[in-house]
């Protein structure tokens, strides 16, 4: 079945640090890829997509390319800030699979100034 | 735009006793979505309407839980009786559509403890 497998966290870093989350997936066919994230208190919102290999999405300064040959959509984003301290989900949605969402265990993220 | 709204926000009952969520999606959303959310765990998908039809519930436990969503519109998640492991985040989404590039648009969740 397909799934998602995001890096473990959490993950602490200094402002204007770069940032890399990784992700990876399992697919059936060919699935639309997100990440979501979740400010303390709040619910999930999504930050980005990408909807075919080669795409790249890009949000608030993150960015993530949907490659078909590594099965990944890493997160990135050059300079981190404290407001961009929360968790991060990647998720994947698959036609071939009844469109059901595969969302990853989470990526904790804290930005200290 | 208002957003997805649920009710309510925090709940703590015991082992045993039943509980029932609600949930407004988005105006004009025809997609319904609720995800129960462990500690640690991402969200996982418990049922999918499409109108007022399910599409997917291959993930709810049926002999706990039950949903509805009369008129297609509000939807109501059920649980009796409740266990233990039933403690998590009930998070409700919405899209306009089933379509698999549809972005999903969260609620706050419902905040479950199960003493």
């Amino acid at each position: 079945g397909d799934s998602v497998t995001q890096m473990e966290g959490p993950v602490t870093l200094s402002e204007e640090a770069f940032l890399t989350i990784n992700c990876t997936y399992t697919a059936t066919g060919y699935p639309s890829l997100f990440w979501y994230v979740q400010y303390p208190g709040e619910g999930l919102q999504l930050l980005l997509k990408a909807t075919k290999a080669d795409d790249k999405g890009s949000n608030k300064g993150f960015e993530a390319t949907y490659r078909k040959e590594t099965t990944s959509f890493h997160l990135e984003k050059g300079s981190v800030q404290v407001s961009d301290s929360a968790v991060y989900f990647c998720a994947l949605s698959d036609l071939t699979d009844g469109n059901q969402f595969y969302f990853g265990t989470g990526t904790s993220l804290t930005v200290i100034p | 735009e208002a957003g997805v709204a649920q009710s309510p926000r925090y709940k703590i009952i015991e082992k045993r006793q039943s509980v029932a969520f609600w949930c407004n999606p988005i105006s004009g959303h025809a997609t319904l979505y609720w995800y129960q959310q462990i500690l640690g765990q991402g969200p996982k998908l418990l049922i999918q309407f499409q109108n007022n039809g399910v599409v997917d519930d291959s993930q709810l436990p049926k002999d706990r839980f039950s949903a509805e969503r009369l008129k297609g519109v509000d939807s109501t998640l059920k649980i009796q009786p409740a266990k233990l492991e039933d403690s998590a985040v009930y998070l409700c989404a919405s899209s306009l559509d089933a379509g698999g590039q549809e972005t999903q648009y969260f609620g706050p969740g419902t905040r479950l403890l199960v003493l």
